[in-house]
């Protein structure tokens, strides 16, 4: 079956260092690739969105790179901060799967050391 | 700000209870989701709906039922709780313009079976 998984369960960064969370995917036809951040206790709360049609996207601190060759995504977080200790998940829409279905990831846990 | 609210947080009941988790969003969205989420097992769609009194089967929905009376509310429904249904239960929203598939998610509730 389609799969979205993420290459490490558990991320460690120095505080002010630059982060970087992957994800690959299985399914060339997904079009659309979404990043999510969860704190403890929270739901799952929208960071940045990226299309099939393009190959970077820049938000916040934040930067997705998506490789269609290889069927890889990254979540780049600049600057990194206590405040950006979560679990974030990627997740991918299929063209014609139905809707706004999306497929998660299991996620990555990012822990940032003071 | 899309706002996705669930009844509650933290919820504890027996074995064959019949338990109702509430959501109610305020962006009229038209779509609306439940899931679960486990450890190691990510986010599992359990049923959806793309319109007032319409539901579709997610990827588990054994155990559950659905109900969607008004478009901003969307109610899961534990016909008869078992303890393999103790889990974290997330709401999510989602409208069909502007691409559609961004999720919003509500804060999720964490039920307990005994």
């Amino acid at each position: 079956g389609e799969s979205v998984g993420l290459h490490l369960p558990t991320l460690s960064v120095q505080e002010g260092d630059n982060s970087i969370i992957n994800c690959a995917y299985s399914n060339s036809a997904s079009d659309y690739f979404i990043w999510y951040k969860q704190e403890s206790g929270k739901g799952p709360q929208f960071i940045i969105d990226i299309r099939s049609n393009m190959d970077k996207r820049q938000g916040q601190r934040v930067t997705v790179l998506l490789n269609k060759t290889v069927k890889h995504l990254s979540l780049q977080i600049a600057a990194t901060q206590p405040g950006d200790s979560a679990v974030y998940f990627c997740a991918e829409t299929i063209a014609g799967g139905g809707g706004n279905k999306l497929t998660f990831g299991t996620g990555t846990q990012l822990k940032v050391e003071l | 700000d899309v706002k996705v609210t669930q009844s509650s947080r933290y919820l504890v009941k027996r074995t064959g209870e019949k338990v109702f988790l509430e959501c109610v969003q305020d962006m009229d969205h038209e779509n609306m989701f439940w899931y679960r989420q486990d450890p190691g097992l990510g986010l599992r769609l359990i049923y959806f709906s793309y319109d007032v009194k319409m539901k579709e089967k997610g990827d588990i929905p054994e155990g559950y039922s659905v109900s969607r009376e008004k478009k901003e509310r969307f109610s899961l429904i534990l016909e008869s709780a078992s303890t393999n249904q103790t889990s974290m239960y997330l709401c999510a929203s989602s409208s069909i313009t502007g691409g559609g598939e961004t999720q919003y998610f509500g804060p999720g509730t964490r039920l307990l079976v005994l």
